[in-house]
């Protein structure tokens, strides 16, 4: 059974600093791994997603990288903004057979304080 | 392009009444996927459509019922509702059955079941 877990549950940081959220997840057979991030009492907005052919995507501050093999996976924002303040969950879907479904995180509370 | 949008956003319930959360994507979708999230857990597929007339238990079917008539539309029925279904419910969508260019949420429904 596939499980995911990310650290740290919370982290706090001012504004500006460049962080590392992390996922690692048990089973390396996997498709692919979504990042998102949800605001409190708001659904989950998609930031990046990573096949399991590829082993980084950018997207403006954010960057995602993936190490199937050692079932790990880590976000990078850089330079930190208050905006930035949110949950951030990483999912991962299994390869082969009939797994549908995402198996999630139960994510990171990021907080950046002005 | 409204993407995936859900209703209500909030409903509270009496123990043993029944609702249907709304779930309409024009993104045209074959695949469509309802997820539950309980405080501080990651999200737990209920069920999910590979396309209009076909439907299939996710992890946590049991309570819950669904019908896929069109494309667009994915409503999730509760019989006899419980306080354990008080959750927030997202519902998704994927243009593949493996996420190849990821998943949509809509915003969710905050349900409290009293």
């Amino acid at each position: 059974k596939q499980e995911v877990t990310q650290i740290p549950a919370a982290l706090s940081v001012p504004e500006g600093e460049n962080l590392v959220l992390n996922c690692s997840f048990t089973d390396s057979a996997i498709y692919n791994l979504q990042w998102f991030r949800q605001d409190p009492g708001k659904g989950l907005t998609s930031l990046l997603l990573i096949q399991s052919s590829q082993r980084e995507q950018t997207s403006g501050r954010l960057n995602a990288s993936l190490d199937k093999s050692s079932g790990r996976s880590t976000l990078y924002i850089a330079a930190s903004q208050p905006g930035d303040s949110a949950t951030y969950l990483c999912a991962v879907r299994k390869s082969g057979g009939s797994n549908y479904k995402l198996t999630f995180g139960k994510g990171t509370l990021l907080t950046v304080n002005p | 392009n409204a993407g995936v949008t859900q209703t209500p956003k909030f409903r509270i319930l009496k123990i043993g009444q029944s609702m249907t959360l709304q779930c309409t994507q024009d993104m045209n979708h074959n695949y469509m996927y309802w997820y539950r999230q309980d405080p501080g857990m990651g999200l737990k597929l209920i069920y999910y459509s590979v396309g209009a007339g076909i439907t299939d238990k996710g992890e946590v079917p049991n309570g819950y019922n669904v019908s896929r008539s069109t494309t667009e539309d994915f409503p999730l029925r509760l019989e006899l509702a419980a306080p354990s279904q008080t959750s927030v419910y997202f519902c998704a969508s994927s243009y593949s059955l493996a996420g190849v260019l990821g998943y949509t949420f809509g915003s969710g429904t905050r349900l409290t079941v009293v």
